[in-house]
């Protein structure tokens, strides 16, 4: 079964650009999770939905970083404009409803380099 | 809040050496437990989970069990090996949460290094 899918896998831009991090969750899970990881501060839960319905956007650094989810399959994290303190590795995650021990699933990241 | 607090890494042994790495956690409500593992290059796993007290989560060697009265959930292997070397997140889902669904609370992740 396909797990997670994340694109690209690495993503090099000048700052000031436009940045758009994609997410294909696992079919038939009804969560998803976006998460920026850096040396700094470790793994940080920026959004989830429930239903393709953001659920809390609270660990959303600031304007600059909005998220989608425009259907059960595709989910979109963009960053505009792009500032080098942005770069991290972003990973997007899925997971069932149901009991809370239900696991989350994780794709592989996005390695962001804002120059 | 919901917190989990691990045990600073890097943790270096050697192999076939014993690990522990300690997890303790506060929750408003009876949470869920798990633990995650890093590798590099690549996305968390799950390694294993507990999800009520004294239950205990097993796999690929490792061992962890839900502690209640101590709120604790240390990850334990008899014998280590060079390809356990990752980093290792604990983490909790409190239940409790009204409208936390499956989110989870995560730890900062302990750096294990496994040398011959």
């Amino acid at each position: 079964d396909a797990g997670v899918i994340q694109s690209p896998r690495h993503e090099v831009t000048e700052m000031g650009q436009e940045v758009t991090l994609r997410c294909k969750p696992i079919s038939g899970h009804d969560y998803l999770f976006w998460y920026r990881q850096t040396m700094m501060r470790g793994l940080e839960l920026l959004i989830y939905f429930n239903n393709n319905v953001p659920i809390d956007d609270s660990g959303m650094p600031e304007d600059r970083f909005s998220a989608k989810m425009p259907n059960a399959s595709f989910s979109t994290l963009k960053i505009q404009p792009s500032e080098p303190r942005d770069s991290a590795v972003y990973f997007c995650a899925s997971s069932s409803a149901g009991a809370v021990d239900q696991p989350q699933h994780f794709g592989d990241g996005t390695r962001l380099s804002i120059l | 809040g919901d917190s989990v607090t691990q045990m600073e890494g890097p943790v270096t042994l050697s192999e076939e050496a014993f690990l522990t790495i300690n997890c303790t956690y506060t929750a408003t409500g009876y949470p869920s437990l798990f633990w995650y593992v890093q590798y590099p290059g690549e996305g968390l796993q799950l390694l294993l989970k507990a999800t009520k007290a004294d239950d205990k989560g097993s796999n690929k060697g490792f061992e962890a069990t839900y502690r209640k009265e101590t709120t604790s959930f240390h990850l334990e292997k008899g014998s280590v090996q060079v390809s356990d070397s990752a980093v290792y997140f604990c983490a909790l889902s409190d239940r409790q949460v009204t409208g936390g669904g499956n989110k989870l609370t995560f730890g900062t992740g302990t750096q294990l290094k496994v040398e011959l």
